[in-house]
């Protein structure tokens, strides 16, 4: 079964504008990731952020990570269209890395 | 290779055909990991090597599922008497770090199986 929970599901804006999504978690964990899927394709890494860090950025990405809520959000700014994908929340916990995913967000940026 | 190579990439069976699905990790990854995506949720665990070690096959749905590999490299994971509910998408992983480490996981495409 899966730790995490998404929201929101989907998420339709349009291009330019920010896009936040929400991420739960139930157990503690090592490190909590975040990764894009397109389409039928896998999955590709985003950023990382672990259990002592509070916020991070990569590029238009910015994470942060609350613990004592045992929740995070991804904050994509300037959304492109090619940003269009489901994005999954991936925790770890601290004894071993198998990842455990949320049910992910279908984001759509419309052009 | 560049990244993480499966096939084959789909894969139609009939109900109780047993299957083998592979997995090419990247070169000199030490950890590789198998997923299980149904369609519209997230992956699930299914099974861990570190190197040729099966450290962990808690996710493995029933003794129908069974993976290997034997070399440290490639690796397999093969279905017998598949079922309806086995259809899904297989996703391999593979990441440099050892368990309790920081791995970010390399996944491939993933090969899609319908049972029919």
């Amino acid at each position: 079964s899966q730790q995490g929970e998404e929201d929101p599901q989907a998420l339709s804006i349009q291009e330019g504008e920010n896009a936040t999504m929400n991420c739960s978690y139930k157990t503690s964990i090592n490190n909590l990731q975040w990764y894009r899927q397109n389409s039928g394709r896998g999955l590709v890494h985003l950023i990382l952020i672990r259990s002592n860090e509070r916020e991070k950025h990569s590029g238009r990405l910015r994470v942060t990570l609350d613990t004592s809520k045992k929740s995070s959000s991804l904050l994509i700014t300037a959304s492109r269209a090619a940003d269009t994908a489901s994005y999954f929340c991936a925790t770890d916990r601290e004894y071993g890395n198998k990842l455990v995913f949320g049910a992910g967000t279908i984001l759509r940026v419309k052009s | 290779g560049a990244g993480v190579s499966q096939s084959p990439r789909y894969k139609v069976a009939k109900r109780g055909q047993d299957v083998a699905l592979r997995c090419d990790p990247i070169s000199g990854h030490v950890s590789l990991f198998w997923y299980q995506q149904a369609l519209g949720q997230g992956p699930e665990f299914l099974t861990y090597f570190q190197n040729e070690a099966q450290l962990d096959k808690s996710g493995l749905p029933s003794d129908r599922f069974f993976a290997e590999r034997p070399e440290g490299s490639v690796s397999t994971l093969k279905i017998q008497r598949t079922q309806q509910e086995d259809s899904a998408v297989y996703l391999c992983a593979s990441s440099l770090y050892r368990a309790g480490g920081w791995g970010i996981q390399y996944f491939g495409a993933g090969t899609r199986l319908s049972v029919l």
